[in-house]
This record gives structure tokens, C-alpha cells and sequence, in this order.
């Protein structure tokens, strides 16, 4: 098991950046794909993106593409989530997750992302 | 993209009742090289993370009591809970591992009658 703890969310404005990190401790951090999942105030959950445990593949949702860049570093057991072009629309709690593959088991507590001039 | 469809988007029940929140995909979630379904359920209760109950459709997680249970294959998919307690109040979703984007279900609010 894996424990996953996010940090870098704030108050940004519309047009702005922001870098999510997420530090993992427990188990061996490369054996995991890692997630980033959003969720939106009064909505319901939605899968940003994921990268493979060597980084050789990622995938995006639709609404970032170009906008987001998902990256891990293996050696200091972190992902991130550089954020930039940031929206309204993107205002949520960010969680980091992880699993063996496409299946989500482990999951972070979370860090509130607020666009906002 | 696989879209999810759960109904219906909230429920209440009384205490020791069944519950039973349906979800189904656009496209099948069956895999003609293991026989699986990508299929998982997730409970979220206020201010926690999503915590997985149940995956491959109907593999219930280490520590989730049995009165939980997935059912189903292909486009269509159930999650039971037998007996209604108290702390299973959550919003579950339903979500698809099969292919990127991975997608979930609009969510099901459950609340006790």
C-alpha cells in the first residue's frame, strides 16, 4: 500500500499556472500508475490524466490537453501536474491516485484548486 | 470515449434495506483476451477521498464487508448493498478502466430514508 500526499493547490487567477505535487511513501513508488482525479464543487468525479510507471505513455482528458502536462520522477517518488491556461472550469479538489494500471486503488486526500480573479 | 450512465442520481433507503445503483457504459467492458470486465465501484463519503469497494465488476476489495456485491458484464452493471447501515452514506460511482480516457459515472447520492 501506498500513501499519497498532495500539496501546490491555491487561489489562481483565470489565464494563470499552478504546479500540483504529490509525494508517495510506503511501496515502491515506481511499480504504480499514477493518476490525477478531479472533483468539481457539486459535481461528481472526473479522471484528469495518467502517466505509465517509466513515463513512456500519458493520457489526458479532452478539456487539458495542451493545457496540463503530467510528469513523475521515480528517484524522489513524486508526481505533478503542471497546470497552465488554468480556467473556472477547473476549480476542484485535485487527488493524486495510483494503481497497477488503469485501475484506481489508492488514492490521496486531495488539494483545492480555485480559478479566480 | 466510454460514457457511463448510473441511475438513478440519488436514492434514499431505509436502515437494513437493499440498495441497488445501476450503471451502464456506451460501449462493452468485457475483454475477449482475459474474459474480464473493467469495471469498478467506488464510494465517497463527505470530505474523504473516493475509497474502491469493488473491481473487475464483481471482486469485492480486502476489508469491505459483504454486503456489498457487483454484478453484471458487458454494458451492464449493478452494485448491491443487502443491508443499508448507517455509515453507507456516500455518493458511488461506477467507473471504466477498459480504455483512456478512463471515465466514471455521474455519481448516486445515497441517503436513508
Amino acid at each position: 500500500e501506498v500513501q499519497l500526499v498532495e500539496s501546490g493547490g491555491g487561489l489562481v487567477q483565470p489565464g494563470g499556472s499552478l504546479r500540483l505535487s504529490c509525494v508517495a511513501s510506503g511501496s515502491t513508488f515506481s511499480s504504480y500508475y499514477m493518476h490525477w482525479v478531479r472533483r468539481a464543487p457539486g459535481k461528481g468525479l472526473q479522471w484528469v490524466a495518467n502517466i505509465r510507471q517509466d513515463s513512456s505513455d500519458k493520457h489526458y482528458i479532452d478539456s487539458v490537453k495542451g493545457r496540463f502536462t503530467i510528469s513523475r520522477d521515480n528517484a524522489k517518488s513524486s508526481l505533478y501536474l503542471e497546470m497552465n491556461s488554468v480556467r473556472a472550469e477547473d476549480t476542484a479538489m485535485y487527488y493524486c491516485a495510483a494503481g497497477g494500471g488503469y485501475l484506481i486503488d489508492q488514492w490521496g486526500r486531495g488539494t483545492l484548486v480555485t480559478v479566480s480573479s | 470515449d466510454i460514457v457511463m450512465t448510473q441511475s438513478p442520481d440519488s436514492l434514499a433507503v431505509s436502515l437494513g434495506e437493499r440498495a441497488t445503483i445501476n450503471c451502464k457504459s456506451s460501449q462493452s467492458l468485457l475483454s475477449s483476451s482475459n474474459n474480464n470486465d473493467y469495471l469498478a465501484w467506488y464510494e465517497q463519503k463527505p470530505g474523504q477521498p473516493p475509497n474502491l469497494l469493488i473491481s473487475w465488476a464483481s471482486t469485492r476489495e480486502s476489508g469491505v464487508p459483504d454486503r456489498f456485491s457487483g454484478s453484471g458484464s458487458g454494458t451492464d452493471f449493478t452494485l448491491t448493498i443487502s443491508s443499508l447501515q448507517a455509515e453507507d452514506v456516500a455518493v458511488y460511482y461506477c467507473m471504466q478502466y477498459y480504455s483512456a480516457p478512463i471515465t466514471f459515472g455521474q455519481g448516486t447520492r445515497l441517503e436513508i430514508k
